[in-house]
């Protein structure tokens, strides 16, 4: 059971918006930033949002972050077919002095 | 270039121990928080602890299910992070990556990661 909780499918069609959510508490989200990383399989992670709207250099705009009080969510518009991977959420959490992440959401392109 | 491979991964015993190594180029080592990251077979990502830069005291922390099994060192002088994982249990089976901590960001960059197998 992870700390952060995200839906562990979601889908759309080439073009269409999809988001994720991460629900988390005030330890965790509601006090620190959140972070986004993509994985496709058989590879490691790569940073895709910090910072809760902060994208590194490289991550298409398509991508974006925001938050909402103990929730943050990653939303990809113009859906494209390379954006079907798994993607988490993380964040620090007061309470247990660590990292926590999402348990992953897989993307599907249909 | 930023670049972290990970090297020791291996088949262990419930019980036994193995060091994990992570050989770092292409930034300033010395002042770079550090992390190790896992992910068990078919599952997600974990948060395994972090050591920090010698600048900043050095100091480390663990998740709770490593906490006083697992000991995270570095070695500014080769570039060398290092993860000595002892009392290993069938739960630690994962792939483990290295990653930068970045200004912003709880993880930047990651290694390829290295397989730990613990099984009798």
């Amino acid at each position: 059971q992870s700390v952060l909780t995200q839906p562990p499918s979601a889908s759309g069609t080439p073009g269409q918006r999809v988001t994720i959510s991460c629900s988390g508490g005030r330890s965790n989200i509601g006090d620190n930033s959140v972070d986004w990383y993509q994985q496709f399989p058989g590879t490691a992670p790569r940073l895709l949002i910090y910072g809760f709207y902060q994208r590194p250099s490289g991550v298409p705009d398509r991508f974006s972050g925001s938050k909402s009080g103990t929730s943050a969510s990653l939303a990809i518009s113009g859906l494209q077919s390379e954006d079907e991977a798994d993607y988490y959420c993380a964040a620090w959490d007061d309470s247990l002095s660590g990292v926590v992440f999402g348990g992953g959401t897989k993307l599907t392109v249909l | 270039e930023v670049q972290l491979v990970e090297s020791g991964g291996a088949l262990v015993k419930p019980g036994g121990s193995l060091r994990l190594s992570c050989a770092a180029s292409g930034f300033t080592f010395q002042n770079v928080w550090l992390n190790w990251v896992r992910q068990a077979p078919g599952k997600g990502l974990e948060w395994v602890g972090l050591i920090k830069s010698k600048t900043d005291g050095g100091t480390t922390d663990y998740a709770a299910p490593v906490r006083g099994r697992f000991t995270i060192s570095r070695d500014d002088s080769t570039n060398t992070l290092n993860l000595q994982m002892n009392s290993l249990k069938i739960e630690d089976t994962a792939v483990y990556y290295c990653t930068t901590d970045g200004n912003e960001s709880y993880f930047d960059d990651w290694g390829q990661g290295t397989l730990v197998t613990v099984s009798s």
